[in-house]
């Protein structure tokens, strides 16, 4: 079985800064994704980021990279140029990569975002 | 880009009673929806895998006749919550992905505020 653990509760960043949520995981797996997804307020998950494993090359969408460290099993959000709108729980997804399913999500417990003026 | 619908959006029932939540891929196909809930704040954890056609498969310690998944076609599950009590006021919500993109994150449905009184 896999698990997600994000060890920030809580984090908070001045606008226009820069801040990094953690995520680690656990598989045995070899082929799988990573996710960031966003859940601000109105309760709608917003893909935010995502990895394929077997890149080596980090994911990056605009304001948004990560961090993939695949021996270490991390797998770290970094926003920039922080934003009022990006005030929201983060969560850290993982998920089984086999080409022809559906595979579900497995999340982490989320890290709740503050950007403050 | 690939649209899913739940609905209703909030529902009040009373103890005892039955409600069915409804989950729809607007623009896709999905062979396989993903039922989730979602205690305050709290991570999401899936309930059960809904397939078109078949059973449902459940996630160890869901109550399969508590909630009923019905996939009849390739664009609709519902959940039904049997005999509502208060400890099932949560957050649902529904994921699902094209069968013919195997390898897109899961588009996750507005989901669905139930509270039991």
């Amino acid at each position: 079985a896999q698990t997600v653990t994000q060890s920030q509760p809580e984090m908070s960043v001045q606008e226009a800064e820069t801040v990094t949520l953690s995520c680690t995981y656990d598989t045995s797996e070899n082929n799988y994704y990573l996710f960031w997804y966003k859940q601000p307020p109105s309760r709608q998950m917003i893909l935010v980021i995502r990895q394929e494993a077997y890149k080596q090359q980090n994911a990056t969408e605009n304001r948004f990279s990560v961090n993939f460290q695949k021996a270490a099993k991390s797998f770290s959000l970094k926003i920039s140029d922080s934003q009022l709108g990006d005030t929201a729980m983060y969560f850290c997804a993982f998920m089984k990569g086999r080409a022809g399913t559906a595979s579900k999500l497995t999340f982490g417990t989320g890290t709740r975002l503050q950007v403050t003026l | 880009g690939a649209v899913v619908s739940q609905h209703p959006s909030r529902v009040i029932c009373k103890s005892g009673t039955s409600v069915k939540i409804e989950c729809r891929s607007l623009d896709f196909q999905a062979t396989t929806m993903f039922w989730y809930r979602q205690f305050p704040k709290q991570s999401l954890m899936l309930m059960a895998t809904s397939n078109e056609g078949s059973k449902a498969t459940y996630e160890q310690g869901v109550e399969k006749d508590k909630f009923l998944i019905n996939h009849a076609s390739l664009t609709l599950s519902t959940l039904t919550v049997t005999s509502a009590h208060p400890e099932d006021s949560s957050f649902y919500i529904c994921s699902a992905r094209g069968d013919t993109d195997h390898n897109s994150p899961l588009h996750f449905g507005n989901g669905t505020r139930l509270t039991v009184t």
